[in-house]
């Protein structure tokens, strides 16, 4: 069974730092590029950051631009978000989600079941 | 950025009757190889979000037929012929002609009266 698990979400003080790491099973993690895509309490959905299969095309959102940083290990089947300098903003769902049988232009097909971050004092 | 626009942001349907849903972008969806990556999402309540449809109007794997999908340019809309029990939740349009910088509408609710 294709699966995405997510987890290291919890509570952070503002400026604080957090990873997530999202866990890949019943299909080639290795050959497949990846999302982060949040979505803040009540509200719609944000794309966060994408990686490619090999990590060498790597995007971010602008408003996450110089503080989060996405990674992958695929030896491990695992995709990584290092947030730093969080912000109240950054509260949200992380869902990791990828193109398993779509494409990049189509959008993502295959979701997990997130991991809640709140960045509050 | 590309704005996506929905409307209405919730929609009360009978059981058996049609929804439709609109979505703007606020520049043209037309990619540069001719083709419109324009998608729609469903988020049941409690659950992630799940592809309907991509290139405006091609179902995905799995995707009811009463679900389609129309538009061109910047004006797109989801229609659902026949609203059943479990189409309760929120749909979402996406754009990814744009790609990596995926944008999303706001969302529109969709319940039962």
């Amino acid at each position: 069974e294709v699966q995405l698990v997510e987890s290291g979400g919890g509570l952070v003080q503002p400026g604080g730092s957090l990873r997530l790491s999202c866990a890949a099973s019943g299909f080639t993690f290795s050959t497949y590029n990846m999302n982060w895509v949040r979505q803040a309490p009540g509200k719609g959905l944000e794309w966060v950051s994408y990686i490619s299969s090999s990590s060498s095309t790597i995007y971010y959102a602008d408003s996450v631009k110089g503080r989060f940083t996405i990674s992958r290990d695929n030896a491990k089947n695992s995709l990584y978000l290092q947030m730093n300098s969080l912000r109240a903003e950054d509260t949200a769902v992380y869902y990791c989600a990828t193109f398993l049988y779509s494409s990049v232009l189509y959008g993502m097909d295959v979701w997990g079941q997130g991991t809640t971050v709140t960045v509050s004092s | 950025d590309v704005v996506m626009t929905q409307t209405p942001l919730s929609s009360p349907v009978t059981l058996g009757q049609p929804a439709s849903i609109s979505c703007r972008s606020s520049q043209s969806l037309v990619h540069s190889d001719g083709n419109t990556y324009l998608s729609w999402l469903q988020q049941r309540p409690g659950q992630p979000p799940r592809l309907l449809i991509y290139k405006i109007s091609n179902r995905f794997s799995g995707v009811p037929d009463r679900f389609s999908g129309s538009g061109a340019g910047t004006d797109f809309t989801l229609k659902i012929s026949r609203v059943e029990a479990e189409d309760v939740g929120v749909y979402y349009c996406m754009q990814a002609t744009q790609f990596p910088q995926y944008t999303f509408g706001q969302g529109t609710k969709l319940e039962i009266k």
